[in-house]
């Protein structure tokens, strides 16, 4: 089937602004991951999910970011009160199991002005 | 800081070899992963090895690991300028669910 999915895959927002950014992950895939890469660097580390539960958020970087997968298949990153420093591509990926190969979609790029 | 380094830059000619190295710290990663990135996509996993095996070759990629001094570097034969975009490096440790990323290295191919 279809890979990963994202959308938006470009999201402009203003400071101080709630944004939501969706994955699809492959079907039947049952961990999922959130990324966060800033310009000119590697992927960072968000949350992962097992099925609907949060099993590692510890990569969150403080209580504005939040994130659900409330069926076990498509996630939802929530950012509250945006700031321009949390402009970035933010990347979903997914596995079969969690020690299995991470697919990786195209990412949201998210910019706040 | 990061906790794996690459070089930032790199350019070779095409038909040579091409070989990008990375530094890693944490000696219990168990997996380490080179993934490519090109402008515009995700990121392609385009091979792996276990702490515990020296090298693996596939095709025209050669991953070496130095467990000793915690180096990993992916060795592109024949480089063709298809094979022009952004290198990462990566680990994990098989009890973690996060992978740890190098900042990248850009391979410029020039015909």
């Amino acid at each position: 089937g279809a890979g990963v999915s994202q959308t938006p895959s470009n999201k402009v927002t203003e400071k101080g602004k709630y944004v939501e950014l969706r994955c699809d992950p492959i079907s039947g895939h049952t961990a999922l991951y959130w990324y966060r890469q800033s310009l000119g660097q590697g992927p960072e580390f968000l949350i992962y999910f097992q099925g609907t539960g949060a099993a590692d958020d510890s990569g969150l970087p403080n209580d504005r970011f939040f994130a659900v997968r409330p069926e076990g298949s498509v996630s939802t990153l929530k950012i509250q009160r945006t700031e321009r420093g949390d402009s970035a591509v933010y990347l979903c990926a997914s596995s079969s199991r969690t020690d299995d190969e991470q697919f990786f979609g195209p990412g949201t790029r998210l910019t706040v002005l | 800081g990061e906790d794996v380094e690459q070089s930032l830059f790199l350019s070779v000619r095409e038909g040579d070899s091409s070989v990008i190295n990375c530094t890693y710290t944490d000696s219990s990663s168990t997996y380490l992963y080179w993934y490519k990135q090109e402008p515009g996509a995700g990121l392609q996993l385009l091979t792996y090895i276990f702490s515990n095996m020296d090298m693996k070759q596939d095709q025209r990629l050669t991953v070496l690991l130095n467990k000793k001094d915690k180096h990993l570097s992916l060795r592109i034969a024949d480089t063709q300028t298809g094979d022009s975009a952004i290198y990462f490096c990566a680990e994990r440790d098989w009890n973690n669910n996060d992978m740890r990323f190098g900042a990248g290295t850009r391979l410029t191919v020039k015909p």
